[in-house]
């Protein structure tokens, strides 16, 4: 079974462009998290989607936005670029998330820099 | 906001010597609780979990943790750890009164010297 798959692994962007991440959840899970992890800010909750609607949203700025497909496939975007949004950016995905307990998997993340 | 602890930003110990990684946290209503590892440039992967029932959870690699609901603690042990245990680990809660997300501790990084 595939675990959660991160595109692109590695990428370099200039402050103030715009960046997409997408994110493959695991077959059946429809739930799909995304985390940002910095060396300052740890591990930091962006937001989870479920059945294509944004069911939770952590404390980030109006610029971090996030979709997910019919297929549970996930991206997120963040636009006017900052140097404090280099960072991990962790997708996350599980069969119906929330406060379930369901186990959650990660894949193994996408690493922004900002320049 | 609820809030995850973990004591210790990085703990030193020599191969084959027992560990302990201690995590606290601030809910005292009903959470289910979580330890994972994250190696160098990796995600993290999932060690154990507690949703209920025994106290004592086992888990991967030979880790295990106890749930102690009066001190409101998941510590984390492994009798005899190896030079690849060497990574950071997370204690991570999830609950209603956790905003239906994981909430993750700060993280200890484990160095497991020869």
């Amino acid at each position: 079974k595939a675990g959660v798959t991160q595109t692109p692994r590695y990428l370099i962007k200039t402050r103030g462009q715009q960046v997409t991440l997408s994110c493959s959840p695991i077959s059946g899970h429809r739930s799909v998290s995304w985390y940002q992890q910095t060396p300052g800010q740890g591990l930091q909750f962006l937001f989870e989607y479920f059945s294509e609607t944004q069911r939770n949203k952590g404390n980030f700025p109006g610029r971090f936005s996030g979709r997910q497909f019919s297929n549970s496939r996930s991206e997120m975007n963040v636009s006017t670029l900052e140097l404090g949004d280099s960072a991990l950016y962790l997708c996350a995905s599980s069969l119906v998330g929330g406060s379930s307990g369901n186990t959650i998997y990660f894949g193994e993340g996408s690493w922004l820099t900002v320049v | 906001a609820q809030s995850v602890t973990q004591l210790d930003s990085q703990v030193p110990v020599f191969e084959e010597a027992p560990v302990e990684l201690r995590c606290n946290y601030s809910s005292s209503v009903s959470v289910y609780l979580f330890w994972y590892v994250q190696y160098p440039n990796q995600g993290l992967q999932l060690l154990l979990k507690y949703l209920s029932g025994s106290t004592l959870v086992k888990g991967i690699n030979g880790f295990e943790a106890e749930f102690n609901k009066s001190q409101t603690s998941f510590h984390l042990r492994k009798p005899s750890v190896h030079i690849s245990d060497t990574a950071e680990y997370f204690c991570a809660v999830s609950g209603t009164e956790y905003g239906n997300k994981l909430v993750f501790g700060a993280g200890t990084i484990l160095r497991v010297k020869s």
